[in-house]
């Protein structure tokens, strides 16, 4: 089975500012592997498939990149509705599994 | 436009089977390029998968479920479901259905559509 490890597990930054998540697998994924956003009280929602795909309606603010066991979510220039949770997922084999997640924190 | 919406008993007793249906409009999920799952966020902790169908009727589960987990698809109604036998307080958490695509044979692109999540406490 695929682990997933997401760091960091919260990072702080300013309105405007840059942040880069990471997300490592435990065995090459390809570029299987999507990112999530929770914002509380709300259901998940896609923001990057195939690694590097924007979800059509994602801001262009929003990045992905990477293959094989190294990934990025890098979000630039943030808005205050960015300040939220963030989760990697590899879709390239079952049983499916989520990184544990990285929360956004205003600075 | 595809919609998902969870449905089932918010509460349920120790040791008993946890049941919740996820009805789907907008779309039929028989559609080829579609898989259907469940994932839950327990109080405090992060998202977990816990299992996904097909229209084949071929399942596959959480290993650390699995002894206790069913996923399977009503087509008539186009619904899935899930059931979840001997629960326990940790298994308290908010279960979300969403659809997953399938870009191609084993290539997946993610879970694009999500319902909203229900709630599900286990107390007695």
């Amino acid at each position: 089975d695929i682990q997933m490890t997401q760091s960091p597990s919260s990072v702080s930054a300013s309105v405007g500012g840059r942040v880069t998540i990471t997300c490592r697998a435990s065995q090459g994924i390809g570029t299987w592997l999507a990112w999530y956003q929770q914002r509380p009280g709300e259901a998940p929602k896609l923001l990057i498939y195939a690694a590097s795909r924007l979800q059509t309606g994602v801001p262009s603010r929003f990045s992905g990149s990477g293959s094989g066991t190294y990934f990025t979510l890098t979000i630039s220039s943030l808005q205050p509705e960015d300040f939220t949770s963030y989760y990697c997922q590899q879709a390239h084999s079952f049983p499916r599994s989520f990184g544990q997640g990285t929360k956004v924190e205003i600075k | 436009q595809l919609h998902l919406q969870e449905s089932g008993p918010g509460l349920v007793k120790p040791s008993e089977t946890l049941s919740l249906t996820c009805t789907v409009s907008g779309g039929s999920i028989t559609n080829t390029n579609y898989y259907w799952g469940w994932i839950r966020r327990p109080p405090g902790k992060g998202l977990e998968w816990i299992g996904t169908t097909y229209k084949t009727g071929e399942s596959f589960y959480n290993p650390s479920l699995k002894s206790r987990v069913t996923v399977s698809l009503d087509i008539f109604n186009n619904q899935f479901s899930l059931k979840l036998s001997s629960v326990t307080a940790a298994d308290t958490a908010v279960f979300y259905c969403a659809r997953e695509v399938a870009a191609a044979t084993d290539q997946f692109y993610g879970m694009d559509v999500w319902g909203p999540g229900t709630t599900v406490i286990v107390s007695s």
